[in-house]
């Protein structure tokens, strides 16, 4: 079981690109949460989506953020037009019920290192 | 929403010595409260957690209180060792799948 994947691990963008970022969750896991921990900060909640629906998408900024779990494929967070204070690891989880499980280890992926320059 | 807050932000601690960190939770609701170590560059992993219907629970070094009173909740790291050196974090679950994550401790274990 390879856990939950993310790529890249690294990405480096200029102002004004788009940044795509991929989560592939554990086998059998339906449920995908984002989140993103700026600098020195501890992880803040963006969205929850199971198979293509958004659940919960009460912590992703209002312009430029969006993200999507298609019936196949990963999950991608999109950026678009990338400012530097973007700049932030994001860790995806996921879970094969509604909510963590307790007792996982693995709950989240490597993370995406975004560095805006 | 939830709000979590942990104190404190660093501690440094002499190889041996105990290692205590605290986190308060404004919502009554939260049942489910994960403690997560984060290593320079890598993912946070769990490494204790305790459910609201449990004051305590322990294992090997590493124990966690839970106060549901006050709403306040603790990790105990005892006889610490150099690879407890990383950043702690609390966290508290929200509306069955959200995790409210505290600021951090960053714990330096000095040998």
């Amino acid at each position: 079981n390879a856990g939950v994947m993310q790529n890249p691990r690294h990405l480096v963008r200029r102002r004004g690109q788009e940044a795509r970022l991929r989560c592939s969750p554990m086998k059998g896991h339906s449920h995908v949460y984002w989140y993103r921990q700026l600098p020195e900060e501890g992880l803040k909640f963006m969205v929850y989506l199971q198979k293509e629906n958004i659940i919960d998408e009460s912590g992703m900024p209002k312009e430029r953020f969006s993200a999507e779990f298609p019936k196949e494929g990963p999950s991608i967070l999109r950026i678009q037009q990338v400012v530097r204070g973007d700049s932030a690891a994001y860790f995806c989880a996921s879970s094969p019920i509604r909510g963590p499980l307790p007792n996982t280890e693995a709950f989240f992926g490597q993370g995406t290192r975004l560095t805006v320059v | 929403g939830e709000n979590v807050e942990q104190h404190p932000s660093t501690l440094s601690v002499q190889e041996g010595d105990s290692a205590v960190i605290k986190c308060t939770y404004s919502d009554s609701a939260s049942n489910y409260f994960p403690w997560y170590k984060q290593e320079l560059g890598k993912r946070p992993q769990l490494i204790i957690d305790i459910r609201s219907n449990v004051g305590e629970k322990k294992d090997q070094r590493i124990a966690v209180t839970l106060n549901k009173t006050a709403k306040h909740f603790s990790l105990h790291i005892t006889e610490t060792q150099p690879e407890d050196s990383a950043v702690y974090f609390c966290a508290a679950k929200v509306d069955d799948y959200k995790l409210s994550f505290g600021a951090g401790t960053t714990v330096t274990v000095r040998a």
